[in-house]
Formats: C-alpha cells, sequence, structure tokens
C-alpha cells in the first residue's frame, strides 16, 4: 500500500492561491490519487481525484507530473472557510471496496488568515 | 437530507459499558465503511461492508467491536465493554460501485469516563 507524505501544516492568507505536495513514492499503476477535506468535528469531504497529468474541477486543481511519485493539490484564492486539514491518498479505485484500503496519514493542516 | 447521517452525535459512558452506533448511508450505495479517528490523527479503517456482507475488518478491531448491516441499508457499531481508549470520533462513509468517491457522516463522538 503506497504511503504519502504531507507538509504537517501550511499558512496562507485570503486571496491567495494555495498549492500542497504530496509524495507518493511507490504508486502503484492502478494507484489513484485522492484529495479530502476535513474540518473539525466533521467527517471528510472528497475533493478531487486523479490518475495523471491534471484534473480541475469547480473546487480544485490536481497536478500529477509523468512520474506520478508526487501530486499537487492547488486551491484558488483561498478564504477563511478553507481552513480544514487536507488528506492525500492513494489508492486503485477498480477494484470493490477499494476505500478500505487507503491509508489516512496526518494530512496538512491549512490556516488561512486574514 | 440525503447525506450520510451518524446517530448519536455524541456520547458519553462509563468505562466497561456497552455503546451501540448508528449509521444510515445514501440509499443507493451499497458500500460502507467504518473508521475510527483520534484527535490530530487520520481516519483509520476499521470494517467495510458490500451489502449486507462485511467483507474486511481490521485488525483494529478487536473482540470486544462488532459490526453489523443487516439488511444491506444501515448499520451499528457495537463496542462492549468499553475502555478509556476507545474514545474517538467514529466515522461512517458510504460509497457506491461507480463511484469511487465515498461520502462520509458528520461522525460519532465517543468519549469513555
Amino acid at each position: 500500500l503506497a504511503k504519502t507524505t504531507q507538509p504537517i501544516s501550511m499558512d496562507s492568507y485570503e486571496g491567495q492561491e494555495v498549492n500542497i505536495t504530496c509524495s507518493h513514492n511507490n504508486i502503484a499503476t492502478n494507484d489513484y490519487i485522492t484529495w479530502y477535506q476535513q474540518f473539525p468535528s466533521q467527517g471528510p469531504r472528497f475533493i478531487i481525484q486523479g490518475y495523471k497529468t491534471k484534473v480541475t474541477n469547480e473546487v480544485a486543481s490536481l497536478f500529477i507530473p509523468a512520474d506520478r511519485k508526487s501530486s499537487t493539490l492547488s486551491l484558488p484564492r483561498v478564504s477563511l472557510s478553507d481552513t480544514a486539514v487536507y488528506y492525500c491518498l492513494v489508492g486503485d479505485p477498480i477494484n470493490a471496496g477499494n476505500n478500505r484500503k487507503l491509508i489516512w496519514g496526518l494530512g496538512t493542516s491549512l490556516a488561512v488568515n486574514p | 437530507d440525503t447525506g450520510v447521517s451518524q446517530d448519536p452525535r455524541h456520547k458519553i459512558t462509563k468505562r466497561g459499558q456497552n455503546v451501540t452506533f448508528r449509521c444510515d448511508p445514501i440509499s443507493e450505495h451499497n458500500r460502507l465503511y467504518w473508521y475510527r479517528q483520534t484527535l490530530g490523527q487520520g481516519p483509520e479503517f476499521l470494517t467495510y461492508f458490500q451489502n449486507e456482507a462485511q467483507l474486511e475488518k481490521s485488525r483494529l478491531l478487536s473482540d470486544r467491536f462488532s459490526a453489523e448491516r443487516p439488511k444491506g441499508s444501515f448499520s451499528t457499531l457495537e463496542i462492549q465493554r468499553t475502555e478509556q481508549g476507545d474514545s474517538a470520533m467514529y466515522l461512517c462513509a458510504s460509497s457506491s460501485d461507480l463511484n469511487t468517491e465515498a461520502f462520509f457522516g458528520q461522525g460519532t463522538r465517543l468519549t469513555v469516563v
């Protein structure tokens, strides 16, 4: 199972773009990269998922280089409400029950300041 | 509300007592997961159901823990003879076969005193 490494914490200011990088050197061929956001006392919330190159949705972008050994979650123009913990997960979404195989690390605690 | 719901949101119990939590997944989701999360840590996988079948249990799930999903809809997680180390947030999530995104409930925070 691929292990991920992320910065423990990051600070930013309102209106800035925030990039959180995750390392996953042992990513397997069938593994996808998934990011979740978690606010205090709430369950995690899916943000974005990708396999290679770039994925964009209404919330964020995910950049994955060709070797797939890392990925970067990009949050454009953050606001105070983006203050949360962000988890990077690597796993195979094709097999049944894939989510049970995901290893959740400590995540990155993002603090957005006014 | 069509999201994952968990009940109760908070539970305080005395050591040695039994507790039971309930999870109602999104109705069309056949996959259901239980996780445990302690302060400052990421969620840890406990067990997984595909419909009513419990297909996997983590080694974290000691004999005092049991989970059921009798009709493939809601699920219960019971902890017998609770210990202080059981204090944590217990999260339930569900997903469908067609979508790898897991939807989480707001969790049940258990405090064992």
